[in-house]
């Protein structure tokens, strides 16, 4: 039962382009959202994050998008590097302690072509 | 001035031995999780704890068990190890009241 879903596997994009990453969550209670990059052999690294009560979140070229009433989330990279070629997970907290850990999705490879 | 270290990253054993990965955080957060990362690339939740309470993910084998012997740290041991234990292993903390988690490096564990 996958709660959150990033149903694109991989993702290809040119150099300079607009990259959108997508996630779909089923669960209403999640109240905030994170998107986490990983590069091959290490840990996820936090990128970005938004509360359910906004609707956009901006940081340098990252900005997260949220539609509440759809369960839809994206996150934009612009203009697209090669260093964000990587996996990208979504992933979703409850309100509370966050004592139940975060639920993610499985991830996007994006891959920035020269 | 790694945040969240984890030791070792790789971890080669025979099914039925007894193993420990090692965590530890130095930016003074109050919560520490473990994560899976299994062969579907799935990250789920395994365990989180703080100085309060342990909560346990229902679905994890009670060979595996958590030790916090202080704030900085959060060690999984896992008993009897099996073939389908074989993943990637994230420690991760979080400050109280924040809702960021950082994470550790890894630990890849291959079970023969």
């Amino acid at each position: 039962d996958q709660q959150v879903k990033q149903n694109s596997p991989s993702l290809s994009v040119q150099e300079g382009r607009i990259s959108i990453l997508n996630c779909d969550y089923t669960n209403s209670m999640f109240d905030y959202f994170l998107w986490y990059k990983k590069y091959p052999a290490e840990g996820p690294t936090f990128l970005i994050s938004i509360s359910s009560i906004k609707d956009k979140n901006e940081d340098g070229r990252f900005t997260v998008f949220l539609n509440k009433s759809a369960k839809h989330l994206s996150l934009h990279i612009v203009p697209s590097q090669p260093g964000d070629s990587a996996v990208y997970f979504c992933a979703a907290s409850k309100p509370g302690g966050g004592a139940d850990g975060l639920t993610f999705g499985k991830g996007t490879h994006l891959i920035i072509q020269p | 001035d790694t945040a969240v270290s984890q030791t070792p990253k790789y971890l080669v054993t025979q099914m039925g031995n007894d193993k420990s990965i090692k965590c530890e955080q130095n930016l003074g957060h109050d919560t520490m999780y473990w994560y899976k990362q299994d062969s579907k690339k799935f990250l789920k939740i395994m365990f989180s704890y703080n100085n309060k309470e342990l909560i346990i993910n229902e679905t994890v084998p009670n060979r595996f068990s958590p030790k916090s012997p202080d704030k900085a740290h959060l060690n999984l041991h896992i008993n009897s190890l099996e073939l389908g234990d074989s993943a990637v292993y994230f420690c991760a903390s979080r400050l109280e009241g924040g809702k960021t988690q950082y994470f550790g490096p890894g630990t890849r564990l291959l079970v023969l």
